[in-house]
């Protein structure tokens, strides 16, 4: 079946550090989205990448989607200590309501 | 608007017992989903509804049941709670099929 893999599965950075986390799917995905969970929180929507080879930004945070739509990233710029939590891909195929979900990288920031 | 709200936040079952989980939403979105948690492995999808009568299984739908009656409620029923349930469930419910999905706080279930 449909798998979507997400690395790293931990990163412990210093404030002020940039942080990437990098997500590939077996099958090509119609859109991606992302999304942030804090400790003991619930997963809060960040991002829709739809297009091949898209690239959006939400202030500090990154995001891009393969060329070949196989694959998304997420580069956070100058890590602050309110970026901790884990962060999510979650993947469709064509015409399948299912969201696939990454297993997450969770970031701990250093202050 | 209160969101996506879930009910309880916290359970204990023993095994062999069964127990409904609530889901309830207020944004009167037609898509409704639930998800478990497990550490390492994200949230997989257990059942998820397209609108009011319709269900469908998602990855991991063996021992869970659903029903959709109302747009605004999705309960999910455990029939018969094994270890193996252990788990935090998540309740989402988006208003396009393809659409951003807003969880609910979560239900931390554990069964001894």
């Amino acid at each position: 079946g449909q798998q979507v893999m997400q690395i790293p599965q931990y990163q412990h950075v210093q404030e002020g550090e940039d942080f990437t986390t990098y997500c590939n799917s077996s099958t090509t995905l119609s859109n991606i989205q992302w999304y942030k969970q804090r400790p003991g929180g619930h997963p809060v929507f960040l991002i829709q990448l739809v297009k091949s080879g898209e690239v959006k930004k939400q202030k500090r945070l990154t995001f891009q989607f393969g060329e070949a739509k196989k694959n998304s990233s997420l580069h956070i710029t100058a890590t602050q200590t309110t970026d901790v939590g884990t962060y999510f891909c979650a993947g469709r195929r064509d015409s399948s309501y299912k969201l696939i979900f990454g297993s997450g990288t969770r970031l701990l920031v250093r202050p | 608007n209160a969101g996506v709200t879930q009910t309880p936040k916290f359970q204990v079952l023993k095994t062999g017992q069964s127990m409904t989980l609530q889901c309830a939403q207020d944004m009167n979105h037609e898509y409704m989903s639930w998800y478990r948690q497990d550490p390492g492995m994200g949230l997989r999808l257990i059942h998820y509804s397209v609108g009011a009568g319709i269900t469908d299984q998602g990855e991991v739908p063996n021992g869970y049941n659903v029903s959709r009656s109302t747009t605004e409620d999705f309960p999910l029923r455990l029939l018969s709670a094994a270890p193996s349930q252990t788990s935090v469930y998540f309740c989402a419910s988006n208003r396009q099929q393809n659409g951003e999905q807003y969880f609910g706080p979560g239900t931390r279930l554990t069964v001894t």
